[in-house]
């Protein structure tokens, strides 16, 4: 069975820090892994999906299937960045994405 | 405005009775979801219906029905059987299921809480 572990339930950093939010999965197929966002009052929604290889407000991710991790990052981090950040990982043969438990990223000024 | 209603907002209800969640696209999506959402736990899949009139059982479906009698609707019943009712419920629906890249479009849930 797939998982996703996303080990800090809190983050917070400074404003211009750099910011790493870490996803690590498990899954014996091939992973196709996505990272939600939920800003504050908002719903949740897709910010980037390894597939893509983009980059999003700033923020990317590299899927490293020797450590099985899809990490999120940013150089420089906004106090608009604040939210709650979610790990998914899609099964192909369950045709679902199993969630992380979420990672509340607080950019203080 | 296209997107997914998710009514109500916040649901209360006695031990013992069966409650009702509403969830309405106009997205023309074919696959819609039910998560359950906790604390500390992520979002945990109940139910999806990939075509209307079709679903299957999520990672905990017990103590939960579903049904899609139309594309645009699948309510998910919270029964008495459920022993831990009290949470936040989100509804998302994906254009076609089984195509990964597709990203799932969210609801503004449900709060349920137990009187």
């Amino acid at each position: 069975a797939q998982r996703v572990t996303q080990p800090e339930k809190l983050l917070s950093v400074f404003k211009g820090a750099p910011v790493e939010l870490k996803c690590n999965y498990s899954y014996s197929g091939s992973p196709e892994l996505f990272w939600y966002v939920q800003y504050s009052r908002q719903r949740l929604q897709l910010l980037l999906r390894h597939i893509s290889r983009e980059s999003i407000k700033g923020f990317t991710a590299d899927l490293n299937k020797g450590e099985t991790s899809f990490h999120l990052k940013k150089p420089f981090a906004q106090e608009e960045d604040s939210a709650m950040y979610y790990c998914a990982l899609y099964s192909g043969s369950a045709r679902q994405l199993t969630f992380g438990s979420g990672t509340q990223l607080t950019v203080l000024p | 405005d296209g997107g997914i209603t998710q009514s109500p907002k916040y649901l209360f209800r006695k031990e013992g009775q069966n409650v009702t969640l509403s969830c309405e696209q106009n997205l023309n999506h074919d696959a819609m979801y039910w998560y359950r959402q906790d604390p500390g736990q992520g979002l945990r899949l109940i139910y999806y219906s990939q075509i209307v009139n079709d679903f299957q059982k999520g990672d905990i479906a017990e103590g939960y029905s579903v049904s899609r009698e139309k594309k645009e609707s699948f309510p998910l019943t919270v029964t008495s059987a459920q022993k831990n009712p009290t949470a936040f419920y989100l509804c998302a629906s994906t254009a076609a299921a089984g195509i990964s890249n597709q990203p799932q479009h969210f609801g503004d849930g449900t709060r349920l809480s137990i009187l």
